[in-house]
């Protein structure tokens, strides 16, 4: 079945660090791929996505490629901020059921 | 605002007892979801749904159950059968896939179930 590997945490940086959140995938189709991310207490928020292969998600100073060769889809920021910390989770998404299969999340702390 | 409301953000369940969780969607999507999340576990998906009347199991569907009897709503009960049922729920929802198989997953803020 679909799977999704995410690199471990807890993540800490300090502000204004360079951020990479690794994420591979295994799937049988051609899947969409997600990162959505969870503040305390909340549910999950989508943060990009990515359709097809080397397209670029981005979204707040967040960004993702869709790599088919490597079958990777890595989250990476320039310079984090005290209100980034949270917990990510990369997530695919069958197209043809339209089930979602997450990761386990990677918890990001950032301190000033 | 469109969104998802799940209540109550809290719930306690005694031992012998079904509880059940709500979920209401103002966004006109036709699929739902209910999710479990634990610790260092990611979220398992326990059942979901296409269209009204009708819902499938997910991966740990066991000791739980769900009704949709209408597009907005999808509540989950936890029954007696689900002797670990301390976890946080979420609940999503999106548009049925399109060619691109793109549609995320819109998601409430959950209930956090405990045991007394």
């Amino acid at each position: 079945g679909d799977s999704v590997t995410q690199m471990e945490g807890p993540v800490t940086l300090s502000e204004e660090a360079f951020l990479t959140i690794n994420c591979t995938y295994t799937a049988t189709g051609y899947p969409s791929l997600f990162w959505y991310v969870q503040y305390p207490g909340e549910g999950l928020q989508l943060l990009l996505k990515a359709t097809k292969a080397d397209d670029k998600g981005s979204n707040k100073g967040f960004e993702a490629t869709y790599r088919k060769e490597t079958t990777s889809f890595h989250l990476e920021k320039g310079s984090v901020q005290v209100s980034d910390s949270a917990v990510y989770f990369c997530a695919l998404s069958d197209r043809s059921y339209q089930k979602v299969t997450f990761g386990t999340g990677t918890k990001l702390q950032v301190i000033p | 605002d469109g969104g998802i409301t799940q209540s109550p953000k809290y719930l306690f369940r005694k031992e012998g007892q079904n509880v059940t969780l709500s979920c209401e969607q103002n966004l006109n999507h036709d699929a739902m979801y209910w999710y479990r999340q634990d610790p260092g576990q990611g979220l398992r998906l326990i059942y979901y749904s296409q269209i009204v009347n009708d819902f499938q199991k997910g991966d740990i569907a066991e000791g739980y159950s769900v009704s949709r009897e209408k597009k907005e709503s999808f509540p989950l009960t936890v029954t007696s059968a689900q002797k670990n049922p301390t976890a946080f729920y979420l609940c999503a929802s999106s548009y049925l896939r399109t060619a691109d198989g793109g549609q995320p997953q819109h998601f409430g803020d959950g209930t956090r179930l405990s045991i007394l």
